[in-house]
């Protein structure tokens, strides 16, 4: 079981909110860390958006949108990324991170299209 | 501005071995730690290796531990990666990013391990 799942895909419509997950392989518990968000776009490099461990641990990358938040899911183990007033220009692939023993991991993706 | 910019990737055979540099700018390299990602085509990022501002912390993926070696001048300002006993599977964009949470990332250098 990979440490952070993500699903393959999401669809939402402009204006809406989308929901980002990122699951924590059992085991590993998403109070305990802070989970990373990034944007790709095609052709181009990740785009650091935000950490998130609780509310009083947080950081938003500078000069990314109000727009973009990040949250936990305590009982589905899992971390979230919400995007709300979705825009043409937030369709792009977003990646989830955390850091666990002593090396970093990346979720596989979320291809999130804006329709 | 705070830039990174990677060079040294091109085409290599299977058992060869390529060096790659980050050249960065725009910020005091000396006191941030860096890494090295990448991401086959097509795929999702992995994560290659970490190294702090000292070098005096290097952590290393399993996918490259003993092969792939990381180092910075911080005099010069750069960072590196010694990439040994190359495979088809090392084939991906290589980026270097900026500090634990990975806020800034240079363009990326394509390296592809094919004979």
């Amino acid at each position: 079981q990979a440490v952070l799942t993500q699903p393959s895909s999401l669809s939402a419509s402009p204006g809406a909110s989308a929901s980002l997950t990122c699951t924590l392989r059992s085991g590993i518990n998403v109070g305990t860390y802070r989970i990373h968000w990034y944007q790709q776009k095609p052709g181009s490099p990740p785009q650091y958006l935000l950490r998130y461990k609780s509310d009083s641990d947080r950081q938003q990358g500078s000069g990314v949108p109000s727009r973009f938040s990040g949250s936990k899911d305590v009982s589905a183990n899992a971390g979230i990324l919400l995007i709300s007033g979705l825009q043409s220009e937030d369709e792009a692939d977003y990646y989830c991170m955390i850091w666990h023993s002593s090396a970093v991991v990346f979720g596989g993706g979320t291809k999130l299209t804006v329709l | 501005e705070v830039q990174l910019v990677e060079s040294g990737g091109g085409l290599v055979q299977p058992g060869g071995s390529l060096r790659l540099s980050c050249a960065a700018s725009g910020f005091i390299f000396s006191s941030y730690s860096m890494n090295w990602v990448r991401q086959a085509p097509g795929k999702g990022l992995e994560w290659v290796s970490y190294i702090s501002s000292s070098s005096s912390t290097i952590y290393y993926a399993d996918s490259v531990k003993g092969r792939f070696t990381i180092s910075r001048d911080n005099a010069k300002n750069s960072l590196y990666l010694q990439m040994n006993s190359l495979r088809a599977e090392d084939t991906a964009v290589y980026y270097c990013a900026r500090d634990s949470v990975f806020d800034i990332w240079g363009q990326g250098t394509m390296v592809t391990v094919s004979s």
